[in-house]
Order: structure tokens, then sequence, then C-alpha cells
């Protein structure tokens, strides 16, 4: 079955920042790829999405880059600001199968 | 759009008896709803996954008996733990596929806390 690794398992940043978070998975089969945010007490958030068809997207400071051939993805933020602090979760999917998520960031934005 | 419910939020009760979580979608119908259960500082852990009007499929490790799952219709599904201990407290989401659209596409729900003394 998938197997999702995600790194790094906690990211500190200063405000105004990037930060990169990235995932690997290793089921060739998998074609859908999402972030998720999860704030404290909160079930997840989906933030952006990237399907196997498309090597990157961006929505505003958020951005995903997939490459299939090394079979990892990774979400971007730029201008981190402290309201993105939360723990950020990928996952991979494939066929009928369940979602299968990576163990999770914890990110702090530092004001 | 897409919007998943859960109620109740939190929850607390005694050790032995049963709690039943719901988890609506309020604009969709969702044929498939999936429940998870996430322990502190950790990810998501699939438990079961319930299809509109069939039984349930459950995870490895996820007793069937203890955990029942009902999916009655496209825009209800309940997960009642039968008999709680303290070792079932834990944060429980649900989320639901459309019923329209890719297969791919999960909408969250906020979660219910249960609590077991």
């Amino acid at each position: 079955g998938e197997n999702v690794e995600q790194h790094p398992s906690t990211l500190s940043v200063q405000e105004g920042d990037s930060a990169v978070i990235k995932c690997t998975y290793s089921d060739s089969a998998s074609n859908y790829f999402p972030w998720y945010k999860q704030e404290l007490g909160k079930g997840p958030q989906l933030i952006i999405d990237i399907r196997s068809n498309v090597g990157e997207k961006k929505d505003q400071r958020i951005a995903v880059t997939l490459n299939k051939t090394a079979k990892h993805f990774s979400l971007h933020i730029t201008e981190t600001q402290p309201e993105d602090s939360a723990v950020y979760f990928c996952a991979a999917h494939s066929g009928n199968t369940p979602l299968v998520f990576g163990k999770g960031t914890r990110l702090s934005v530092i004001a | 759009g897409a919007v998943v419910s859960q109620h109740p939020s939190r929850v607390i009760c005694k050790s032995g008896t049963s709690v039943k979580i719901e988890c609506r979608s309020l604009d969709f119908q969702a044929t498939t709803m999936f429940w998870y259960r996430q322990f502190p500082k950790q990810s998501l852990m699939l438990m079961a996954t319930s299809n509109e009007g069939s039984k349930a499929t459950y995870e490895q490790g996820v007793e069937k008996d203890k955990f029942l799952i009902n999916h009655a219709s496209l825009t209800l599904s309940t997960l009642t733990v039968t008999s709680a201990h303290p070792e079932d407290s834990s944060f429980y989401i649900c989320s639901a596929r459309p019923r329209t659209g890719g297969l791919d596409t999960q909408y969250f729900g906020p979660g219910t806390r249960l609590t077991v003394l």
C-alpha cells in the first residue's frame, strides 16, 4: 500500500520568511496530492491540492510542486504570517482508496 | 460549499457508557464517509470507511463491535463508541466524499473531542 513520509516534523520561521514542507510517496499510481492545515482543536482544512498531470500549482502565498519521477511533492508558503502557524499534513491518493496522510509538520511563525 | 459538520464538538462520559457522534454533509450528498481518530500530536488514523446503505469497512486493528458505524443516508453517518474506556479518549474526525466529482476529494468535519473518565 501507499506510504507517505513528511519532513520536517517541526519548523520555525521568522515572520515574512518562506516555509517549505516536503513529502514523498511510494505508490506510483497515486495521482492526487492534497495539503491540509489543522489548527489546534479543529479538523483539517484543505488549503491546496495538485493532481499528477500538473507539476506546480499556486494560490496566492501558497504553492505546491510535484515531481512524479522522484515521487515527491512540496508545500511552499511565502511571506509567512503568525496565522500560518498550525500543523500541516500532506496526503496521497490513488484509485478508490482512502487518503494516506503524512505524519504532519508543526509550523511556528515567529513574529 | 462543501461543509461537513460534527455533533457534538466535545463530549465527556463515564467509563462503560456509549457515545454517539454524528457527521453530516450540509450542502452535498456523500456516498462515502470516513472516520478517523487522532491522538495528541499525531497524524490522522483511518478507522473505517462507510458507504451509504452498506456495511462499513474497518481498518486492521479497529474493533467493529466497539466502533459501530451507520451510514443511513447520503448526508449522515454516525459513529457509536460502545462501552467507552479511558483509552478511547481521542479526537474523532469524519470526512465526506461528494457523490459528484472525482474519487479523491474529501472534506473534513471539525472533529469531536471525546474524554472518557
